[in-house]
């Protein structure tokens, strides 16, 4: 069983440019969720999506950042117009779902590091 | 506001020995709690997932307890290991919160030969 699938593992943008990063949830998991590591920062939740849905946003900054999970394919987080300050280690995580209360375990990705120049 | 702190924040012991990492969240209403280990440039891999119902699970050498009504968790690894060395982050969830995990800085362990 292939785990949470990341891509792409590194990603170097200059400043104004669009980063996307990808990620395929386990097998069976339908509940995707987007965290960002800042460097000298814990782990910060940015967005919970099911397919075609977006469920929380709550972490997620106002402008130039969103998130998809299309019907088919990997979710997508993507970032407009990049700064230096977006350089993180960005995580995503699936579960299998539960509607209503919290979550089941979570498995994470290796992660995609942004680098902006 | 749920906050979860972590102490200490980095720990050095030698191989062999047993120790107690800790997990402090302000709000007690948590659905579960759980433990990853973090490499250095790598993923997050999950170690033991404690329910709110549960008081510990057990995982080889790892043993995590959680006391609800405190807001603390423990996460206790015996005969520690050089291959032990990682960054441990405890998190938690919220009810009615889906994956939204609160995480604690983490405690960077280093376990010299």
């Amino acid at each position: 069983n292939a785990g949470v699938m990341q891509n792409p593992r590194h990603l170097v943008r200059r400043r104004g440019q669009e980063a996307r990063l990808r990620c395929s949830p386990m097998k069976g998991h339908s509940h995707v969720y987007w965290y960002r590591q800042l460097p000298e920062e814990g782990l910060k939740f940015m967005v919970y999506l099911q397919k075609e849905n977006i469920i929380d946003e709550s972490g997620m900054p106002k402008e130039r950042f969103s998130a998809e999970f299309p019907k088919e394919g990997p979710s997508i987080l993507r970032i407009q117009q990049v700064v230096r300050g977006d350089s993180a280690a960005y995580f995503c995580a699936s579960s299998p779902g539960r509607s209503g209360m919290g979550t089941g375990e979570l498995f994470f990705g290796e992660g995609s590091r942004l680098t902006v120049l | 506001k749920q906050e979860v702190t972590q102490i200490p924040a980095a720990l050095s012991v030698p191989e062999g020995e047993n120790l107690v990492l800790n997990c402090s969240f302000t709000d007690s209403a948590i659905y579960n709690l759980q433990w990853f280990r973090q490499d250095p440039g790598k993923g997050l891999t999950s170690l033991l997932l404690i329910q709110s119902s549960q008081r510990e699970q057990t995982s080889g050498r790892l043993n995590a307890s959680l006391d609800k009504s405190s807001g603390r968790s423990t996460l206790y690894i015996a005969a520690s290991q050089p291959g032990d060395s990682a960054t441990y982050l405890c998190a938690v969830s919220l009810y009615n919160q889906g994956g939204k995990l609160i995480f604690g800085q983490g405690t960077e362990l280093s376990v010299k030969p």
